[in-house]
């Protein structure tokens, strides 16, 4: 089985200040991690992930996220926060090899840009 | 949310009514999922399939069901024996089936009973 924490229900910052949002995984082979970010009434977009290679993944609008297999975390950073990057952020994941029977995403994190 | 079109936005539904959404998509993707969102319950897995006239039973399948005559359509009926319904809906496709790309999504219905 394969599951995702996000411990933060919502997470605030001022503009310009670096932000976090985190993410642990559990599974039982090797994951593949991916971060979502969606507006209200929209669909999710797809803003990085990690299949393999190198620990610090660089996505879109300036994200990043660095995977880390010793605790199990894929924590989504970003240097300067901008109030336009308030939305819901999901982290998601699924086993490497396994079937096509879909990602399993976190519940989401609220996140807040104060001006 | 380019190339998945959900139809309709929004939908109403009555007590007892069997309702139909939409999800068409001309990216060529081979696998197609419909997930329900919740406010601070994040995605649930509704059903998938990976190819035309297959389909598979995810997390949260009773009160649902689909089909898959063509690969470019994934209708998604909500029928009345799903409870509670009102949700919003979202339909997304992967174009290899190991999910090395992860999803595209559609823009999503939001289902509500009245």
């Amino acid at each position: 089985a394969q599951s995702v924490a996000q411990p933060e229900d919502q997470v605030n910052v001022a503009e310009g200040n670096p932000l976090t949002v985190k993410c642990t995984y559990s599974v039982s082979g090797n994951p593949y991690l991916f971060w979502y970010v969606q507006y209200p009434n929209r669909g999710l977009q797809f803003l990085l992930k990690y299949i393999t290679g190198d620990n610090l993944v660089k996505g879109s609008y300036g994200f990043e996220a660095e995977f880390n297999k010793s605790q199990t975390s894929f924590h989504l950073k970003k240097p300067s926060a901008l109030v336009s990057d308030s939305a819901l952020y999901f982290c998601a994941v699924r086993i490497s090899g396994g079937g096509a029977d879909g990602l399993t995403f976190g519940k989401g994190t609220h996140l807040i840009i104060q001006p | 949310d380019g190339g998945i079109t959900q139809s309709p936005k929004y939908l109403f539904r009555k007590e007892g009514q069997n309702v139909t959404l939409s999800c068409e998509q001309n990216l060529n993707h081979d696998a197609m999922y419909w997930y329900r969102q919740d406010p601070g319950q994040g995605l649930r897995l509704i059903y998938y399939s990976q190819i035309v006239n297959d389909f598979q039973k995810g997390d949260i399948a009773e009160g649902y069901s689909v089909s898959r005559e063509k690969k470019e359509s994934f209708p998604l009926t909500v029928t009345s024996a799903q409870k509670n319904p009102t949700a919003f809906y979202l339909c997304a496709t992967a174009s290899d089936t190991r999910l090395n790309y992860g999803y595209t999504f559609g823009s999503g219905t939001r289902l509500t009973v009245v």
